[in-house]
């Protein structure tokens, strides 16, 4: 069974340009977390969603960022306008339930120039 | 106070020997309690949970919870080059967290030849 799945894998923008970031999570999971890490602040939870429906977006650092779930095995992250401050991996999870075990995808690698 | 505490690190164990590594968290209603590795560039990877106070073993890991001393441990025995990464512990159902996971900010591991 395929595990997390996250693109690009890679991303290199300029400051004020618009990136999307996009999560498939695993099969039958209800859950689903957008992280961000850095080596300052470690590994951060932006938001998380319950059946599709956002559930905490309190990790959210600014209106800059959006996020969504159209159906259960697609999410996107925006950040529009992107500033270099936004470099960072951003990492996708998703569980089966709430606090359980969190499986995460490979990562997006994010660099604003 | 961070709410989940590790030392950063480095550990350096030599190979073969134990290593320990230990987690405090803050709120006494935590309910769930994992160990992730992360090898450099890489993403998390879940190798342990436990929810219940005392030891549970998988091969050469033990992961040890005490919830009256708020406190998870893993324990890594014979301890190869491969296990050299940084171990984060991350904790489930702290007082207004939802269905989330925090995390420490981890402790690097290296194993020494």
């Amino acid at each position: 069974d395929a595990g997390v799945i996250q693109s690009p894998r890679h991303e290199v923008t300029e400051m004020g340009q618009e990136v999307t970031l996009r999560c498939k999570p695993i099969s039958g999971h209800d859950y689903l977390f957008w992280y961000r890490q850095t080596m300052m602040r470690g590994l951060e939870l932006l938001i998380y969603f319950n059946n599709n429906v956002p559930i905490d977006d309190s990790g959210m650092p600014e209106d800059r960022f959006s996020a969504k779930m159209p159906n259960a095995s697609f999410s996107t992250l925006k950040i529009q306008p992107s500033e270099p401050r936004d470099s960072a991996v951003y990492f996708c999870a998703s569980s089966l339930t709430g606090d359980n075990e969190q499986f995460f995808g490979p990562g997006t690698r994010l660099t604003v120039l | 106070q961070k709410e989940v505490e590790q030392n950063s690190g480095p550990l350096s164990v030599p190979e073969g020997a134990i290593a320990s590594l230990n987690c405090t968290y803050s709120d006494r209603v935590s309910q769930s309690f994992f160990w992730y590795r992360q090898y450099s560039g890489k993403s998390p990877e879940l190798i342990m949970s436990i929810y219940s106070n005392g030891d549970k073993e998988d091969g050469r890991f033990t992961a040890q919870l005490n919830k009256a001393s708020q406190y998870v441990s893993l324990l890594i025995r014979d301890s190869q080059p491969s296990d050299s990464a940084t171990y984060l512990c991350a904790v489930g159902g702290l007082t207004g967290g939802g269905n989330k996971l925090t995390f420490g900010t981890g402790t690097q591991l290296k194993v020494e030849l």
